[in-house]
C-alpha cells in the first residue's frame, strides 16, 4: 500500500540547518507532488511548499521563501526537506504529505509520514 | 492573507451529531478538505472536494458547503472519533489551513 516514512527525530542548535527525509513506497514517485507541512508544539498545521518530483520543481510558501530546500532523489523514491537559520519558533513536527491526485500540487494530501520531531535548542 | 475560521472546540455525547464548521471568503470558489488528527498522530484525510469520502472512512463521516461556510459533520459520533479536526482549502498561491477544531466526546 501507499506509505511515507520519514527520518528520525533531529536536535539542532540555533542557527544550523536540518534536512529531513521522507521515502515513498507503493506507488509511482514521480507522478505525484509531495509536500511538507509543520506543527509546532500544541498548535496547527503550516504547509510549508511542494516539490514535483518528475523534474524537481518547487514551490515554497512566502514565510519559508531562502530559508527551505525542497529535493528529490528518483532512484531512492525520497524526497528531502532542508530548513536552515534554524531559531527555537521552528521546533516542531515536520511532515511529508502526497498530494492526492496526480498533477495537483498542494492541493490535498493523503497519504501523510509519520511526521519527523526537530527540536532546536542551544 | 487568506485564513480559515474554525471554533477551538465543540463537545458532543456518544451518540449524538457533531458539527464543525470552517469559514473563509473563498470557499465558494475553492474546494475545502477535512484531516483528522488524534493524538500523537498524522493527520488523516476524512473529507476531500467538500463531500467526498475517500475509501475506509466511516459512513458517520460527511461534508457540505454553503456559501462561505463548509461544515464537517460526524453523526452518531463515537468514543473513536475524539480529535482534532482540521480543515484546508488551496488557493492559487498558497495552501491553508484552519487553526483547528478539539472534538471532545463527554
Amino acid at each position: 500500500q501507499v506509505q511515507l516514512v520519514q527520518s528520525g527525530a533531529e536536535v539542532k542548535k540555533p542557527g544550523a540547518s536540518v534536512k529531513v527525509s521522507c521515502k515513498a513506497f507503493g506507488y509511482t514517485f514521480t507522478n505525484y507532488y509531495m509536500n511538507w507541512v509543520r506543527q509546532a508544539p500544541g498548535q496547527g498545521l503550516e504547509w510549508m511548499g511542494t516539490v514535483n518530483p518528475s523534474d524537481g520543481s518547487t514551490s515554497y510558501t512566502q514565510k519559508f521563501q531562502g530559508r527551505v530546500t525542497m529535493t528529490r532523489d528518483t532512484s531512492a523514491s525520497t524526497v528531502y526537506m532542508e530548513l536552515s537559520g534554524l531559531r527555537s519558533e521552528d521546533t516542531a513536527v515536520y511532515y511529508c504529505a502526497r498530494d492526492r491526485i496526480t498533477g495537483n500540487a498542494g492541493v490535498c494530501f493523503d497519504p501523510w509520514g509519520q511526521g519527523t520531531l526537530v527540536t532546536v535548542s542551544s | 492573507s487568506y485564513e480559515l475560521t474554525q471554533p477551538p472546540s465543540v463537545s458532543v455525547s456518544p451518540g449524538q451529531t457533531a458539527r464543525i464548521t470552517c469559514s473563509g471568503d473563498a470557499l465558494p470558489k475553492q474546494y475545502a478538505y477535512w484531516y483528522q488528527q488524534k493524538a500523537g498522530q498524522a493527520p488523516v484525510l476524512v473529507i476531500y472536494k467538500d463531500s467526498e469520502r475517500p475509501s475506509g472512512v466511516p459512513e458517520r463521516f460527511s461534508g457540505s458547503s454553503s456559501g462561505t461556510t463548509v461544515t464537517l459533520t460526524i453523526s452518531g459520533v463515537q468514543a473513536e472519533d475524539e480529535a482534532d479536526y482540521y480543515c484546508q482549502s488551496a488557493g492559487s498561491s498558497a495552501t491553508v489551513f484552519g487553526g483547528g477544531t478539539k472534538l471532545t466526546v463527554l
